[in-house]
């Protein structure tokens, strides 16, 4: 199956910081990616939607200034959560969905924590 | 628009006995429905999948679902839970290679020895 990675899987800022975290598909090509945030026993939120070569797409209510969504490459995306504050600290998590493999492949996520 | 309800936020098990946790959704089309399970602070793992064909669907880790069309609900059971299981269990309904993929908020499965 597709498999995603994620990096790095816990990291801890200073409020005012940039945090950047990289997403790949290690043995695919994914022009599309996802990228997720979870606050403590909830669900699952889409931020945005990731396009190879093109602007993201981000859901209503999300800040594209404040999380920054750059995907290069066919392989990589990344999220950089900007001039971070302690409210950005939660879980964020990509996926992306293999051409003809249907269900998506979820990275093992970030915990961020701002203080 | 679609979306998913998960009716119990925590279920209780002792091993060994079985299980079902509830997944009700609202979509207009025929529906992509999944369950994911996620163990603390870890990305999601698919269980299993519905797309078409068969109502009755087998997953990973011994778990099935099944589609019923007149209640829209795509229920997570297993017969027999080990102690391993316990962890957040998710249903999603979407489409195929698509962005709008609702979640539900997950339900988490305790396992009592």
């Amino acid at each position: 199956g597709a498999v995603v990675s994620q990096h790095p899987s816990r990291v801890i800022c200073k409020s005012g910081t940039s945090v950047k975290i990289e997403c790949r598909s290690l043995d695919f090509q994914a022009t599309t990616m996802f990228w997720y945030r979870q606050f403590p026993k909830q669900s699952l939120m889409l931020m945005a939607t990731s396009n190879e070569g093109s602007k993201a797409t981000y859901e209503q209510g999300v800040e594209k200034d404040k999380f920054l969504i750059n995907h290069a490459s066919l392989t990589l995306s990344t999220l950089t959560v900007t001039s971070a504050h302690p409210e950005d600290s939660s879980f964020y998590i990509c996926s992306t969905a293999r051409e003809g493999n249907y269900g998506y492949t979820f990275g093992s996520g970030t915990r961020l924590t701002v203080v | 628009a679609q979306s998913v309800t998960q009716p119990d936020i925590h279920i209780t098990v002792s091993e060994g006995a079985s299980l079902e946790l509830r997944c009700n959704y609202s979509y207009g089309a025929t529906p992509y429905l999944f369950w994911y399970v996620q163990s603390p602070g870890q990305g999601l793992q698919l269980l299993l999948k519905y797309f078409s064909g068969d109502t009755l669907v087998q997953g990973i880790k011994g778990f099935e679902a099944e589609f019923k069309r007149s209640q829209s609900s795509f229920n997570l059971r297993k017969p027999s839970v080990h102690w391993s299981d316990a962890a957040e269990y998710f249903c999603a309904v979407g489409q195929y290679n698509n962005n709008d993929m609702r979640f539900g908020a997950g339900t988490r499965l305790t396992v009592k020895p």
